[in-house]
């Protein structure tokens, strides 16, 4: 079965600052998507950036990106200039290639954001 | 037109009442799913539907019961049920891995609680 780490449960970065927030996984397939996921107090899950497993290029998303290593199975996420309303619970997820739609969560990062 | 609704917002409900959860998308996406998600934690996964069939149930118990009228609704029947169900449901839809576009947009989710 696949699972989602993510090591960090709370971080704190300065305004303007670049934090980076962890996620590992683990899995026997070489097909899957991993999604890091932002839910502000307002409870909404929105998608803050994609990586498809077989593409070697790093996503990027304006001041987000991600630094994909296959081989460790690696998938972590960069912010960049952070800014006061990036401060949300951050997930890294994992979607199997296999068509069973089955999205697993890690259990999430805190991002605090210091005025 | 990206948005999943869900209704109501907040829901207070006795052990013996009989409720339902309601979500609807228009974004032609063919997996709609349901999510628990308690206080700092990650969302749990409880139900898929593809193609308007259950695919997936977590070993759901069976005072939730989901049902997807068509493609487009999807709800969530509720009975009898336990505090320790109080939480954030979410739903979520999504048009599948054999797209290229395979995350999962989510509703802004109903809290539910059981008294």
């Amino acid at each position: 079965a696949q699972t989602v780490t993510q090591s960090q449960p709370e971080m704190s970065v300065q305004e303007a600052e670049t934090v980076t927030l962890s996620c590992t996984y683990d899995t026997s397939e070489s097909d899957y998507y991993l999604f890091w996921y932002k839910q502000p107090p307002s409870r909404q899950m929105i998608l803050v950036i994609r990586q498809e497993a077989y593409k070697q290029q790093n996503a990027t998303e304006n001041r987000f990106s991600v630094n994909f290593q296959k081989a460790a199975k690696s998938f972590s996420l960069k912010i960049s200039d952070s800014q006061l309303g990036d401060a949300a619970m951050y997930f890294c997820a994992y979607l199997s290639g296999d068509r069973d739609d089955k999205i697993i969560f890690g259990k999430g990062t805190r991002l605090h954001i210091l005025p | 037109d990206t948005e999943v609704t869900q209704t109501p917002k907040h829901l207070v409900m006795g052990m013996t009442n009989k409720k339902s959860l309601k979500c609807e998308q228009h974004m032609g996406h063919r997996a709609m799913y349901w999510y628990k998600q308690k206080a700092k934690k990650p969302p749990e996964l409880m139900f898929v539907y593809s193609y308007e069939k259950l695919s997936i149930n977590e070993s759901v118990p069976s005072r939730f019961s989901p049902e997807c009228p068509n493609s487009s609704l999807l709800n969530l029947h509720l009975h009898a049920l336990q505090p320790e169900d109080s939480a954030l449901y979410l739903c979520a839809s999504s048009q599948g891995t054999e797209y290229m576009n395979t995350e999962a947009f989510f509703g802004q989710g109903t809290r539910l609680t059981v008294v």
